[in-house]
């Protein structure tokens, strides 16, 4: 059974300081796909990244930067220079083949995450 | 590209009607996944079609429902509502959903039922 995990439910920081958010994944599948969503307070859920299980390296996109080892199963993700656009509740989810048609997401509980002007 | 639109935005129901929600998959997605998100039980998934086939399912009772059209575009349906049924019902799409794809997510529907 799949399982993503936040331990994070809630982090304050000031802006302009870097942040992490950890996300730590179960899973018995070898080829799965990792994702982070951000939720504004608006409700839509807005795609981040995406990263597959054969891709261990760790890229930078702007203000945002991902670290993912497998050895840990984890899939922690940065803001760097946070701003106060950047509150809002963040989300890790784990998508595997589990079999033919029965492919679905599973989501973490959410990180909310309060940028302090 | 338009992205994923869903209708309505806001409900109010009472306990015992039924409801119906909308959603418009991005031009091109064949995929529409629904779910439910409450802050007791968080994002949960109800179901997933493809081709106006249901494909997968998650836990949810009978009284969650849906069907896809021609066109992609989804409903889903939940009947005699119940209080807990209170919830953003989000939709997502994809191209074909496969796990490989990422899912794209619309604004959601708001749900109140007194």
């Amino acid at each position: 059974a799949q399982k993503v995990t936040q331990a994070q439910t809630e982090i304050s920081v000031v802006e302009k300081e870097d942040v992490t958010l950890d996300c730590v994944y179960e899973t018995r599948d070898t080829t799965y796909y990792l994702f982070w969503y951000k939720q504004p307070p608006s409700g839509e859920l807005v795609f981040l990244i995406r990263r597959n299980s054969f891709d261990e390296q760790n890229e930078i996109s702007g203000r945002y930067s991902w670290n993912f080892q497998k050895s840990t199963s984890s899939f922690n993700f940065t803001i760097k220079a946070s701003q106060v656009v950047d509150s809002a509740v963040y989300f890790c989810a784990l998508s595997e083949a589990l079999s033919f048609g029965n492919e679905k997401l599973t989501f973490g509980t959410g990180t909310r995450l309060t940028i302090i002007p | 590209k338009a992205g994923v639109t869903q209708t309505p935005r806001y409900l109010i129901k009472t306990r015992g009607q039924q409801v119906t929600l909308s959603c418009s998959p991005i031009s091109g997605h064949r995929s529409v996944s629904w779910y439910q998100q409450t802050p007791g039980q968080g994002l949960q998934f109800l179901f997933e079609y493809f081709s106006e086939t249901q494909r997968n399912k998650g836990n949810f009772p009978g009284r969650f429902s849906g069907r896809q059209f021609s066109n992609s575009r989804s409903e889903m349906n939940v009947s005699t509502l119940e209080l807990g049924d209170s919830a953003l019902y989000l939709c997502a799409s994809s191209i074909s959903g496969s796990h490989r794809e990422t899912q794209y997510f619309g604004p959601g529907t708001r749900l109140l039922v007194l």
